[in-house]
């Protein structure tokens, strides 16, 4: 069963719009990861944020985790077409199974 | 480009036949990991390896097996092919194979059953 649920499963945004992508978990967790694929290809790690840590930036993406309400948010700012793609929360349980747990992915639009 | 790789890219086959896939790691990770990715399950963990050991299993069928070689890449292997088994198979791999690693991804193989 998949632990990560995205919210909403498609947004479709104009060009230099900021997205808002979420993601609720139902266990504790060591982290948590976002990662990006267009269309059919290869998965492409994001960002990681651990458990001890509140928000995370990097470049145009910052991400938080709110470990009291199990969830996290993505936020891509000034968004570009270049960033359609589909978008997934993983995360990692507390123990040596590193194993990720996937969302079903979040479905980015930016129209140019 | 992740630095993982995967080859064949596409493999199109017939019910019940054999295939392998096979996996090469980034520089210096010493783990590999095997997903699943369907329409109907989305992105499922299948199993894990470590220096050569299996250290996880998830959901992966008694069909399926793998493993990791000495020189660490690893292998995919499923038989008795079935139309259900069409789906993208990534690796992925990680320095030391713990839940504080960042996984790498390749490209992914897509499998066509038919």
């Amino acid at each position: 069963s998949q632990q990560g649920e995205e919210d909403p499963q498609a947004l479709s945004i104009q060009e230099g719009e900021n997205a808002t992508m979420n993601c609720s978990y139902k266990t504790s967790i060591n982290n948590l990861q976002w990662y990006r694929q267009n269309s059919g290809r290869g998965l492409v790690h994001l960002i990681l944020i651990r458990s001890n840590e509140r928000e995370k930036h990097s470049g145009r993406l910052r991400v938080t985790l709110d470990t009291s309400k199990k969830s996290s948010s993505l936020l891509i700012t000034a968004s570009r077409a270049a960033d359609t793609a589909s978008y997934f929360c993983a995360t990692a349980r507390t123990g040596a199974n590193s194993k990720l747990t996937f969302g079903k992915g979040i479905t980015l639009s930016v129209r140019p | 480009d992740s630095g993982v790789t995967q080859t064949p890219k596409h493999l199109i086959t017939a019910t019940g036949q054999r295939v392998t896939l096979r996996c090469s790691p980034r520089s210096g990770d010493l783990s590999v990991y095997w997903y699943q990715q369907s329409l109907d399950q989305g992105l499922q963990f299948l199993i894990q390896y470590y220096n050569g050991e299996e250290r996880a299993k998830g959901n992966i069928l008694e069909r399926f097996s793998a493993q990791q070689f000495p020189d660490l890449h690893s292998e995919l292997n499923l038989s008795s092919l079935e139309l259900g088994d069409s789906a993208l198979y990534f690796c992925a791999s990680s320095v030391v194979g713990t839940s504080t690693d960042t996984q790498y991804f390749g490209p992914g193989t897509r499998l066509t059953v038919l």
